[in-house]
């Protein structure tokens, strides 16, 4: 089954807690971006990849890391969580070029920072 | 800072009658619109996309676009229990350094009532 999956599927941690978000796709898509959802904002952009090291910051990068080490992996880091991190987190992916906007979202993780 | 708004809503409709969801961006330099929807819970999916003045029908759904108005909408016909949903408008700025960039508004809430 084509999916995109998201590891852990909820979180709760504490201030200053590393943590790791993991995002894996088997569709061989090239494109992944991280997204953040929160209530009267709609999906912001964290970052995204274009391909296996290539990574660039979308709207609102400040306290994530990515890297793309592989084309199927997608991790989101966030070296020490704060309280305003706490989200709802959506890992996409899509092909490139014209479909590169047809994106298909992870189930989601609920990230609550204390 | 290019943005898409939505009504928040919520949009009531009765089953059977036609759900109307309006969605409107500031740069008249866009390219590529999208309707996304999500169900409570769940992850946002791609039902459709337009990305020329004028109507674009998919089963029950059509997509306007009225790019010298700057507004792009989403005509459900013969709603069902089953469209009860939040549905987000995303738009691909043209011209930008981001690739595969959605901006997304921040959703309506559409529930259909029998």
């Amino acid at each position: 089954e084509a999916q995109v999956t998201q590891n852990p599927r909820y979180l709760i941690t504490v201030t200053g807690k590393k943590l790791t978000v993991t995002c894996s796709q088997n569709m061989n898509h090239e494109y992944m971006s991280w997204y953040r959802q929160d209530p009267g904002l709609g999906l912001r952009q964290i970052y995204y990849s274009m391909n296996v090291e290539v990574t660039d910051k979308g709207d609102v990068p400040e306290g994530y890391k990515v890297s793309r080490k592989e084309k199927r992996n997608f991790p989101l880091i966030l070296e020490s969580p704060s309280p305003n991190q706490t989200s709802l987190y959506f890992c996409a992916s899509s092909r490139a070029g014209a479909s590169v906007y047809t994106q298909y979202f992870g189930p989601g993780t609920r990230l609550t920072v204390l | 800072q290019k943005e898409v708004e939505q009504n928040s809503g919520p949009l009531s409709v009765p089953e059977g009658a036609i759900a109307s969801l309006n969605c409107t961006y500031s740069d008249r330099v866009s390219q590529s619109f999208f309707w996304y929807r999500q169900y409570s819970g769940k992850s946002p999916e791609l039902i459709m996309s337009i990305y020329s003045n004028g109507d674009k029908e998919d089963g029950r759904f059509t997509a306007q676009l009225n790019k010298a108005s700057q507004y792009v909408s989403l005509l459900i016909r013969d709603s069902q229990p089953s469209d009860s949903a939040t549905y987000l408008c995303a738009v691909r700025y043209a011209g930008g350094t981001s690739y595969g960039k959605l901006t997304f508004g921040q959703g309506t809430i559409l529930t259909v009532h029998p």
